[in-house]
């Protein structure tokens, strides 16, 4: 596609419930980055992939969250028995470069993923 | 915790005004990224700087870093309601990281 594409735009869940945010870079792009954007503050890091590879997962706030890359392309991001403090914008970002960010390698983001916990 | 402080974190303003916004860091930057954010829309890239003192612009944007790569700044002429957003500058801390930290997040409204 075009761009990065995230579903679903809003996902709203119940506390201790199960949830799947999707991310579809764009093609042909190695790196894939997942970030967490609580309100009013900025993004945070959350894992980096390098096609399939899971490089980093350090920003991972707990074993709830998981995500996968099986084919290198499409990304999940999974957050088992949600919280309330799991409420935030879930972003993706690609980019073409494999690993190292060069002095001008930019991301592109996707319009992210609002959820909300009840 | 952020390692990138903005200011001011929200700042409003009468369309044709000039405004600033301030991205500084306790390290020293190596690379110095600039998006706008709207919601719905995810983070536009603006600008990227990399060497000390360096300065870019686009239209009416203009963006800086300091000599000592610690601090940028993000510079609107004659700002217009497309302005709007919320601008958020990134950065990578050391050369060869894939790791991107962002700042806070200065909320921008331009009243026409």
């Amino acid at each position: 596609g075009a761009g990065v594409s995230q579903s679903p735009r809003y996902k709203v869940a119940k506390r201790g419930q199960d949830v799947a945010l999707r991310c579809d870079p764009i093609s042909g792009h190695v790196s894939l980055f997942w970030y967490q954007q609580a309100l009013g503050q900025g993004p945070e890091f959350l894992t980096y992939f390098q096609n399939e590879a899971q490089l980093d997962k350090s920003g991972l706030p707990s074993d709830r969250f998981f995500a996968e890359r099986p084919e290198g392309s499409v990304s999940t991001l999974k957050i088992q028995r949600t919280q309330q403090e799991d409420s935030a914008v879930y972003l993706c970002a690609s980019s073409p470069r494999h690993g190292v960010l060069e002095a001008n390698e930019k991301l592109f983001f996707g319009s992210g993923t609002q959820l909300s916990v009840l | 915790s952020q390692e990138l402080e903005q200011s001011p974190q929200s700042l409003i303003v009468q369309e044709g005004k000039n405004l600033t916004i301030n991205c500084t860091s306790s390290k020293t930057l190596y690379g110095l990224y600039w998006y706008k954010q709207k919601y719905g829309e995810g983070l536009i890239f603006l600008m990227m700087l990399q060497k000390g003192g360096e300065e870019k612009s686009h239209e009416k944007i203009t963006a800086k870093l300091d000599e000592k790569k610690q601090q940028s700044s993000l510079h609107i002429t004659a700002s217009q309601p497309s302005h709007a957003g919320i601008y958020l500058c990134g950065a990578t801390t050391t050369s060869g990281t894939y790791k991107y930290i962002f700042g806070t997040g200065t909320r921008l409204k331009v009243l026409a």
